[in-house]
């Protein structure tokens, strides 16, 4: 079963902060992160590999709960750059499959 | 440094056709996974390959094959086009399924189905 993202989507003006959460029913090991824009492939962004650990990519921080079973991504001061869908992904833990979160479309107005 | 490469990039077929599409990659790569991502969705995983001669199920197996001959490809193939098969299509490489192996993703096939 895919990883749940909260919200869905989300608009926002260029500078206004922004969180997109990851959850699973099952056990995290690890959690990626992904960007993809409109038209294009999914762009690797972090990994977080630790509870607790965040890890940073410009203005773009996450963090992660193995406990809690989420990962949540933190947008600081958003640019337009920022628009498109965000993903995690993960292992599903006894597989060898790697699997990716429902999506959260992000869309940076100016 | 090619990374992944698919082709073709667009397909239209007619109902009831087969075709194969390729994913070919260049980083010594040992697993390789090809997804479908329809409109405004999320990617399902469709089958894997930890390695060559080794593929597995992924979420929607159905109405799709996959072999794994060498380490570098990993080509799809539809037996019988459905329109629910439209869609698009990635293939993605990683070293190994392991907690810090992010997946390299090719630029996608576009297909639909008449």
């Amino acid at each position: 079963q895919q990883p749940v993202q909260s919200p869905q989507a989300v608009i926002l003006r260029e500078g206004e902060d922004a969180v997109i959460n990851c959850s699973s029913s099952k056990a995290l090991y690890s959690v990626h992160w992904y960007r993809q824009k409109h038209g294009e492939a999914p762009v690797f962004l972090m990994i977080l590999l630790k509870g607790g650990e965040q890890k940073g990519h410009e203005k773009i921080s996450a963090s992660f709960n193995e406990k809690k079973q989420q990962s949540s991504l933190y947008l600081t001061a958003s640019q337009l750059s920022y628009s498109g869908t965000y993903f995690c992904g993960t292992e599903d833990p006894g597989t060898y499959k790697y699997i990716f979160g429902t999506g959260t479309r992000l869309k940076v107005l100016a | 440094n090619a990374g992944v490469t698919q082709t073709p990039k667009f397909q239209v077929l007619k109902t009831g056709q087969s075709m194969t599409l390729q994913c070919a990659q260049d980083m010594n790569h040992e697993y390789m996974s090809w997804y479908r991502q329809d409109p405004g969705m999320g990617l399902r995983l469709i089958h894997y390959s930890v390695g060559a001669g080794i593929t597995d199920q992924g979420e929607v197996p159905n109405g799709y094959n996959v072999s794994r001959s060498t380490t570098e490809d990993f080509p799809l193939r539809l037996l019988s086009a459905a329109p629910s098969q439209t869609s698009v299509y990635f293939c993605a490489s990683s070293y190994g399924v392991g907690s810090n192996q992010p997946q390299h993703f090719g630029d996608g096939t576009r297909l639909s189905i008449l």
